[in-house]
C-alpha cells in the first residue's frame, strides 16, 4: 500500500525567506506519479505539479521548485523569496499507475507574515 | 474555461436524513472522482469513475455511500441516512484520463446534525 509522509505540521516565514515542505513517500510500483496541491484560506486545491517516476529532473517554476530524489523517496517542494499569499496548506500526493487515485500526505500549513 | 463545479457549496441536514452532492466536472474529461476531507482523516479517497469502465468504489467507507455518473459527466454522490462522522467537505475531482493531474472543484461542506 501506499504512503505519503508529510512531517512538518505547520510552518510559519516571514516574508522573503526561502522556505522548503519535505515530502516522503512508499510505494511498491516502480511506477507512480508524485504531485504537490495548495489549499489556500478559499478552500480549493489547487494543482502545482505532476511528476512520474521516471523523470527525476528538478523543476522550477518562477518561485516553485521540487526536487525529487527516487533514492531517499523524497519529493521536495520550495519556495525562494516567500510572499504572504504563498500563506497556504500544500499537500503532496501518490498515485500508482493505472490506478489514479490520489493517496494524500496531511498536509503542511504555511504561514507567510509580512 | 470553466472549472469542477459542486453543488451545493453547504448542506446542513438532520441525521438520519439522505443527501444528494452534485459534481460538474471540466468537459472532455474522462475521469471523475470523490474525496473528502475531514479533520480528522485528511483527504479520503472514495470513489472513481474512469470512462464506461465500472466505477472503483473502494474508497466507500460504508454501504451508506453511492454514487453515480450520468452520461460520462455529472456525478452525484448520495449519502443515506447520514450521520454526525459524515460532517465533512465532499471534493470532486476530474482529469483528462487516468494518472493525469486531477482538477478539483470547490467542495461541498456537509454538516449534519
Amino acid at each position: 500500500a501506499q504512503k505519503v509522509t508529510q512531517a512538518q505540521t505547520e510552518i510559519s516565514v516571514v516574508e522573503k525567506e526561502d522556505v522548503t515542505l519535505d515530502c516522503v513517500y512508499e510505494t511498491r510500483d516502480t511506477t507512480y506519479y508524485l504531485f504537490w496541491y495548495k489549499q489556500p484560506p478559499s478552500g480549493e486545491l489547487v494543482f502545482l505539479i505532476r511528476r512520474n517516476s521516471f523523470d527525476e529532473q528538478n523543476e522550477i517554476s518562477g518561485r516553485y521548485s521540487w526536487n525529487f530524489q527516487k533514492s531517499t523517496s523524497s519529493f521536495n517542494f520550495t519556495i525562494t523569496a516567500s510572499q504572504v499569499v504563498d500563506s497556504a496548506v500544500y499537500f503532496c500526493a501518490l498515485s500508482e499507475a493505472g490506478y489514479s487515485t490520489l493517496t494524500f500526505g496531511k498536509g503542511t500549513m504555511l504561514l507567510v507574515s509580512p | 474555461g470553466a472549472g469542477v463545479s459542486q453543488s451545493p457549496s453547504n448542506k446542513v441536514t438532520e441525521k438520519g436524513k439522505d443527501v444528494e452532492l452534485r459534481c460538474d466536472p471540466i468537459s472532455g474529461h474522462t475521469a471523475l472522482y470523490w474525496y473528502r476531507q475531514s479533520l480528522g482523516q485528511g483527504l479520503e479517497f472514495l470513489i472513481y469513475f474512469q470512462g464506461n469502465s465500472a466505477p472503483d468504489k473502494s474508497g466507500l467507507p460504508s454501504d451508506r455511500f453511492s454514487a453515480e455518473r450520468t452520461g460520462g459527466s455529472v456525478s452525484t454522490l448520495t449519502i443515506q441516512r447520514t450521520q454526525q462522522e459524515d460532517s465533512a467537505v465532499y471534493l470532486c475531482a476530474s482529469s483528462r484520463d487516468f494518472d493525469y493531474e486531477q482538477y478539483f472543484g470547490p467542495g461541498t461542506r456537509l454538516t449534519v446534525t
